[in-house]
This record gives structure tokens, C-alpha cells and sequence, in this order.
């Protein structure tokens, strides 16, 4: 039971690439999300799926897009980065009501130049 | 809208010594639900421990344990016997529940803890 992985670990992009982050969970949850962690500014909610084939913008969704491509897993694309983007991700689950806590990946560092 | 404040952004305690982070939070909401997270130098968000707001007693967690203060929106955490493994940031975080189902938490800025041998 691996729980929560990320892919890539860190990368480096250059301004206007482009690049997926990938987030798997193998615990059947319905609920998973993407967070950006920033200095001094806690984690914010980029976007979050309440369930395989929906998805919902969160607190800071610009320059961002997401795909539920199935129950276990979540991608976060940036199309075109920024160096505004560079940043600490993480991806998260949660399974239904009844059971609130949000389970953590280990993160992707992005360094966009 | 929610918010979570943590007024201490950094807090060193003696090895063995007890600590207590603060953090509150704004809400009209009366059930929700709130969360300390523990952030090693690993990166690796780990829970620590969870309240629910209808619950009027404290919960805890071997060493840790929280001041639920509902009225006064207060969730203070504090660690007995502090560990050099406690040295970590800390976030404090809120639940809110949708009526469509959903779920957002709302994290805090964090507390950078600090277990001094």
C-alpha cells in the first residue's frame, strides 16, 4: 500500500514550458487535490476532483489545469510556466464523509527559470 | 470566508519540555472540522491529530493533545515531552463541508518548531 505518489520528485523548467505533475493513490479514495506550499504562506488549494470526472477550481487555479483520469489518479498541468509557479506541490486524497483526513504525497519541487 | 491564523511563525522548546503552538480560526460554519499536520524536513505532511467541532472533549494522541476552545475559536496544540524528532513545521488546518458533498480544508501558515538537546 504505496498511499499517495508523485511524479516527478523535482524538475526544472524554463519559463513557457510546459509540464504535468502526476499524482496516483492506491487507497480507493473519491476525494484528491492539488496544493501549492509557498513561504510564509501555508498550502493553498489549487484545484480539487470530489470524484472520478470532476473537478473544481480552488483558491489560486490560474496558470493551471487538471485532469481526474480515473479514481486513482490526478494530474496538475502547467501550460505555459512562470516563475510566479515555482513552488512546492503536493497532491492529496480523502475518502468519503465519515472519514476527514487528507492524506499527503511526498511533494514535487518546481524551479521554473 | 475562513480563515486560519498561526501568530507564532517560530518556536524552539528544551528537549523533554512541553510546547503549545496556537492557531484560530474564523467561521460561521458550527460543524466543521480542524487538524494539526506535522511537516519534518523530509517535506512529508504527517497528521498529528484531529478535532471535530461537535465534540466537546479534547482530543489526543500519545503526546499530543489539543485546547479546543469552540466558542472562543481556539485550537491550540501541545506536545509533552518535546522529542528532537518534534523539530518540524506545524499547520494548522480547517475543514468545511459543502452541502454538494465536497470538502475544502483551509491551512494555516504554519510554526516552525524548533527541540533544542
Amino acid at each position: 500500500n504505496a498511499g499517495v505518489t508523485q511524479t516527478p520528485k523535482f524538475q526544472v523548467l524554463k519559463t513557457g514550458q510546459s509540464m504535468t505533475l502526476q499524482c496516483a493513490q492506491d487507497m480507493n479514495h473519491n476525494s484528491m487535490y492539488w496544493y501549492r506550499q509557498d513561504p510564509g504562506m501555508g498550502l493553498r488549494l489549487i484545484y480539487y476532483s470530489a470524484s472520478e470526472g470532476t473537478t473544481d477550481k480552488g483558491e489560486v487555479p490560474n496558470g493551471y489545469n487538471v485532469s481526474r483520469l480515473n479514481k486513482r489518479e490526478f494530474s496538475l498541468r502547467l501550460e505555459s510556466a512562470a516563475p510566479s509557479q515555482t513552488s512546492v506541490y503536493f497532491c492529496a486524497s480523502k475518502r468519503d464523509r465519515g472519514q476527514e483526513t487528507q492524506y499527503f504525497g511526498p511533494g514535487t519541487r518546481l524551479l521554473v527559470l | 470566508a475562513q480563515t486560519v491564523t498561526q501568530s507564532q511563525p517560530e518556536m524552539s522548546v528544551q528537549e523533554a519540555e512541553t510546547v503549545t503552538l496556537s492557531c484560530t480560526y474564523d467561521t460561521s460554519e458550527s460543524n466543521y472540522y480542524l487538524f494539526w499536520y506535522k511537516q519534518p524536513p523530509s517535506r512529508q505532511m504527517i497528521l498529528v491529530i484531529r478535532q471535530e467541532a461537535y465534540k466537546q472533549q479534547n482530543a489526543t494522541e500519545n503526546r499530543f493533545s489539543v485546547n479546543f476552545q469552540k466558542a472562543a475559536k481556539s485550537f491550540s496544540l501541545k506536545i509533552s515531552d518535546s522529542q528532537l524528532g518534534d523539530t518540524a513545521m506545524y499547520f494548522c488546518a480547517f475543514m468545511k463541508t459543502f452541502t454538494s458533498g465536497t470538502y475544502k480544508y483551509i491551512f494555516g501558515t504554519g510554526t516552525r518548531l524548533k527541540v533544542l538537546a
